[in-house]
């Protein structure tokens, strides 16, 4: 089973300000097969990204994704004051054992 | 639009079954994949199984296989969960989600339900 790690657990920023989750696989992912989702309280999930960078309908350009093999990127280039959320990755290279990573908290400081 | 909407969920008794139920609309419900993720309570997202479109390809965690059975009812655009031999670490918030993939096996989520909690305690 491949293991998702994600750093920072929490990053305190201010709207405006620029964000960057990382997400890190314990073996490669093959074809970049990884996703972003974004969670709010009494909300549904949300797909941002899939394919390692490919953004999902609706979603702003201010959010991006990057990285291959062992390491993903999640970046905001501008905080807006809806994006402070829980954001998790997931791999589905190792499908049917797709994983989920353990979140990363984006709130205010 | 896309909507998913879970119902089912309640306090059960350690040994117990619970039936999940998840309606779908504003999409072909037929063509597409489905799971059901779950989350413990402040705990990350646990995906526990998969439906083909048709049924016939069904996939499932180590956590639950043999416990829990994951079917759906094109007909009536709706997937269902039916747990059994339920345990207090299968507490947690189950959501229906849509797959979006072109190969019979769990890809990503574009579309999620906003979940039904299960609460498994004596």
């Amino acid at each position: 089973e491949i293991v998702l790690t994600q750093s920072p657990g929490t990053l305190s920023l201010s709207p405006g300000e620029r964000a960057t989750l990382s997400c890190r696989a314990s073996q490669s992912v093959s074809s970049s097969y990884l996703a972003w989702y974004q969670q709010k309280p009494g909300q549904a999930l949300r797909l941002l990204i899939y394919g390692a960078s490919r953004r999902a309908t609706g979603i702003p350009d201010r959010f991006s994704g990057s990285g291959s093999g062992t390491d993903f990127t999640l970046t905001i280039s501008r905080l807006e004051p809806e994006d402070f959320a829980v954001y998790y990755c997931q791999q589905y290279g190792s499908s049917p054992r797709v994983t989920f990573g353990p979140g990363a908290k984006v709130d205010f400081k | 639009q896309v909507q998913l909407e879970e119902s089912g969920g309640g306090l059960v008794k350690p040994g117990g079954s619970l039936r999940l139920s998840c309606a779908a609309s504003g999409f072909t419900f037929s063509d597409y994949y489905m799971s059901w993720i779950r989350q413990a309570p402040g705990k990350g997202l646990e995906w526990i199984a998969f439906t083909s479109s048709t049924g016939s390809t069904i996939y499932y965690a180590d956590s639950v296989k043999g416990r829990f059975t994951i079917s759906r009812d094109n007909a009536k655009n709706s997937l269902h969960l039916q747990m059994n031999s339920l345990r207090a670490e299968d507490t947690a918030v189950y959501y229906c989600a849509r797959d979006p993939g072109m190969v019979a096996a769990p890809y990503y989520f574009d579309y999620w339900g906003q979940g039904t909690l299960v609460t498994v305690s004596s």
